[in-house]
C-alpha cells in the first residue's frame, strides 16, 4: 500500500482557507485518495475521495495533479469546529482496508 | 451511510482479565475491520473480520490475544484477552458497505487497564 506524508500540524485563523497537502509518490494505478477527519473521542469521519483532477463536495475540495503523486485537501473558511486531525489515505477502493498515516493536526484559532 | 454502534463505549478493566467489544451495523456490509488507536497516535489495523471464517490478522496481532468473531453480515466482536496496561487504547470497528463506498467507522471503545 502506498505510504503518505503530510504535515504533522497546521494552525489557521477562523475564516481562512486551509490547504493540507499529502504526498504519495508510490500511488498505484488502482488507488484512490481519501481524506478523513477525526475529532477527539470520535471515530474518523469520511470527508472526500478522488482519483484525479478535482473533486468538490459541500465540505471540502480535493485537488489531484496529473501525476497523482500528491493531493491537496482544501477547507474553505474554516471555523473553530474544524479543529481536528485530518488523515490522507491512499488505497484501492475495493475490499482492502485503509492504512492510516500519522495525520495532520489542524488547530483553528479565533 | 451505515450506522455503526459499538459497545461498551468505554471501560476500565483489571490486569489479566478479558473484554469483548461488540460492533453492530444497521445494514448488511461486505467487510468489517478492527483498528486500534493508542493515545495520541494514529489508527493501526488489527484484523479483517471474515464472516463465517477466521479473521485475517495484520503483522503484530494474533488470534490468541485478539480473538474476533463475525457470525453474520451486521455484527462482529473483538476480544482483548489477558489485558495489560499496554492494551489501553481506543478500539474501533470499521465497515465497507460495498466496494464503491468509503469505509465508515464507529466511535470506538475506550479501554483503560489498571
Amino acid at each position: 500500500l502506498a505510504k503518505t506524508t503530510q504535515p504533522i500540524s497546521m494552525d489557521s485563523y477562523e475564516g481562512q482557507e486551509v490547504n493540507i497537502t499529502c504526498s504519495h509518490n508510490n500511488i498505484a494505478t488502482n488507488d484512490y485518495i481519501t481524506w478523513y477527519q477525526q475529532f477527539p473521542s470520535q471515530g474518523p469521519r469520511f470527508i472526500i475521495q478522488g482519483y484525479k483532477t478535482k473533486v468538490t463536495n459541500e465540505v471540502a475540495s480535493l485537488f489531484i495533479p496529473a501525476d497523482r503523486k500528491s493531493s491537496t485537501l482544501s477547507l474553505p473558511r474554516v471555523s473553530l469546529s474544524d479543529t481536528a486531525v485530518y488523515y490522507c489515505l491512499v488505497g484501492y477502493s475495493g475490499n482492502t482496508p485503509l492504512v492510516f498515516g500519522k495525520g495532520t493536526r489542524l488547530s483553528v484559532i479565533a | 451511510s451505515a450506522v455503526i454502534s459499538q459497545k461498551p463505549s468505554r471501560d476500565i478493566c483489571q490486569r489479566g482479565t478479558s473484554l469483548t467489544i461488540q460492533c453492530q451495523v444497521d445494514s448488511q456490509v461486505t467487510m468489517m475491520f478492527w483498528y486500534r488507536q493508542q493515545p495520541g497516535q494514529s489508527l493501526t489495523l488489527i484484523a479483517t473480520a471474515n464472516q463465517g471464517s477466521e479473521a485475517t490478522y495484520e503483522s503484530g496481532f494474533v488470534i490468541d490475544k485478539f480473538p474476533i468473531s463475525r457470525p453474520n453480515l451486521t455484527f462482529s466482536t473483538l476480544t482483548v484477552s489477558n489485558m495489560s496496561p499496554e492494551d489501553s487504547s481506543i478500539y474501533l470497528c470499521s465497515v465497507l458497505t460495498n466496494s464503491n463506498q468509503p469505509q465508515h467507522f464507529g466511535d470506538g471503545t475506550r479501554l483503560s487497564i489498571l
